[in-house]
């Protein structure tokens, strides 16, 4: 089954640790993007890639890293810097970065507590 | 610059009756449009999209949204509501000048079905 899986589930950080949540998708997309869910606040838009080896910034990408060397993947990395990372975290992917009316996949979701 | 705007954070209906989840869009060319499902610690599922054509669309689960330009809405109804409806929505616009094709999504509506 084609799909985005989203690894692992519940994570638990230290402050000061940077963790790292991954995303895979085997649905041959090209965009791939990273949300943050917080009660009441809707979706806000971490990071997203078009294409291989490119990334660009989201609305509210401080504390937080990205890399995207494979098209099936698009880690995403929770640095010491993040002041409040406790979220849910939710990767989505859409069929090509040239295309606005494509609606997006998602993951099932990571949801990191910082303890 | 795009927005959506779901009016109502809560809505809560008993099982049975009438559905009426409330988006509005601010958006500067014509708009493509989503509706997503979300439920408890999982991630969005596309309900249903319009993007040109027929303004009534409909989607899964008896849902149905219809695109209404000149009040700038596209509110998603369902004519009898059943428990396994109970989860949250969220309502998204994008457009043919979107970068990599995000979207931008509303905070999203929790509906609550009453048995």
């Amino acid at each position: 089954d084609g799909g985005i899986t989203q690894s692992p589930k519940y994570l638990f950080r230290k402050e000061g640790q940077n963790v790292t949540l991954s995303c895979e998708q085997n649905l041959n997309h090209d965009a791939m993007y990273w949300y943050r869910q917080d009660p009441g606040q809707g979706l806000r838009l971490i990071y997203y890639s078009q294409i291989v080896n490119d990334f660009q910034k989201g609305d509210i990408a401080e504390g937080y890293s990205v890399s995207r060397e494979k098209k099936e993947s698009f880690p995403l990395t929770v640095t010491s810097a993040q002041k409040n990372p406790t979220a849910f975290y939710l990767c989505a992917s859409s069929i090509s970065r040239r295309s606005s009316y494509n609606e997006q996949f998602f993951g099932p979701g990571t949801r990191l507590t910082v303890l | 610059a795009q927005s959506v705007t779901q009016l109502g954070s809560h809505v809560s209906v008993s099982e049975g009756a009438l559905v009426l989840l409330r988006c509005n869009y601010s958006s500067s060319v014509p708009p493509y449009l989503f509706w997503y499902v979300q439920y408890p610690n999982q991630g969005l599922q596309l309900l249903l999209k319009y993007t040109t054509g027929a303004t009534l669309v409909k989607g899964i689960n008896g849902f149905e949204a219809e695109f209404k330009k000149s009040e700038t809405s596209f509110h998603l109804t369902k004519p009898s509501a059943h428990m396994s409806d109970a989860a949250e929505y969220f309502c998204a616009v994008s457009h043919s000048n979107t970068n990599a094709g995000k979207s931008t999504f509303g905070d999203g509506t929790t509906l609550t079905v009453k048995p």
